[in-house]
């Protein structure tokens, strides 16, 4: 089965610092989709990422696949704490629409 | 359009009972996906349906666990009886494959439940 590791598990970062959060994955990545949660909410779909080299940007959050599609990244620059909560990777099984999530980083900018 | 919509969102009881979580998905989307979600195993898919039909309920972790989508807009997720290492967020999402081939995943907010 597939396996997403993700990094770091947690961030505390001031406002205005850019980040980076990996998500790497066991085998290729046939689609990869990034989530956001709140604490206490459900998870917020932010991107989803197919092709390798593909890049996605929706305002100051970039999210790239890179060419072998076995390695997610999403930047934020300028960070607010707005984009305080939990981020999740989360990729497509093959041919299967379940989708497998990796374990979440907590991320924290203080104002 | 309302969203995934999952009721109760807390819903607290006592162990032995049975409890059931109910989600009505985004209108027109053909699959529904239950998970649990706790601190020490992250987010489980525990079954998803296709057209009402369940296709995959390995992830459900015993018999106590069931799950039924008796029509396009309404499944439930029932626990009897419940134990209180069932205490998790349970989360229910909708999907429909868009024109670029995608699948991506609409979350409802979730079913706080706690078992004493």
């Amino acid at each position: 089965s597939q396996e997403l590791e993700q990094s770091p598990q947690s961030l505390i970062v001031q406002e205005g610092k850019n980040l980076t959060i990996n998500c790497t994955s066991s085998k290729t990545l046939y689609g990869l989709y990034w989530y956001k949660q709140k604490y206490g909410e459900g998870l917020i779909f932010l991107m989803m990422l197919q092709k390798g080299g593909e890049e996605k940007s929706h305002e100051k959050i970039t999210a790239k696949l890179d060419e072998k599609k076995q390695q997610s990244s999403l930047h934020i620059t300028a960070s607010q704490p707005s984009h305080a909560g939990i981020y999740l990777c989360g990729a497509e099984s093959g041919s299967a629409r379940q989708l497998t999530f990796g374990s979440g980083t907590q991320l924290t900018v203080l104002p | 359009d309302a969203g995934v919509i999952q009721s109760p969102r807390h819903e607290v009881t006592e162990m032995g009972q049975e409890v059931t979580l109910r989600c009505k998905p985004i209108s027109g989307h053909d699959y529904l996906f239950w998970y649990r979600q706790t601190m020490m195993r992250g987010l489980e898919l525990l079954i998803y349906f296709n057209n009402n039909v369940p296709i995959d309920d390995s992830g459900m972790p015993e018999d106590r666990f069931s799950a039924k989508m008796p029509n396009a807009s309404f499944s439930t997720l029932k626990i009897q009886p419940s134990e209180p290492r069932d205490s998790a967020v349970y989360f229910c999402a909708s999907s429909i494959r868009d024109r670029s081939r995608t699948d991506t995943q609409y979350f409802g907010p979730g079913t706080r439940l706690t078992v004493l």
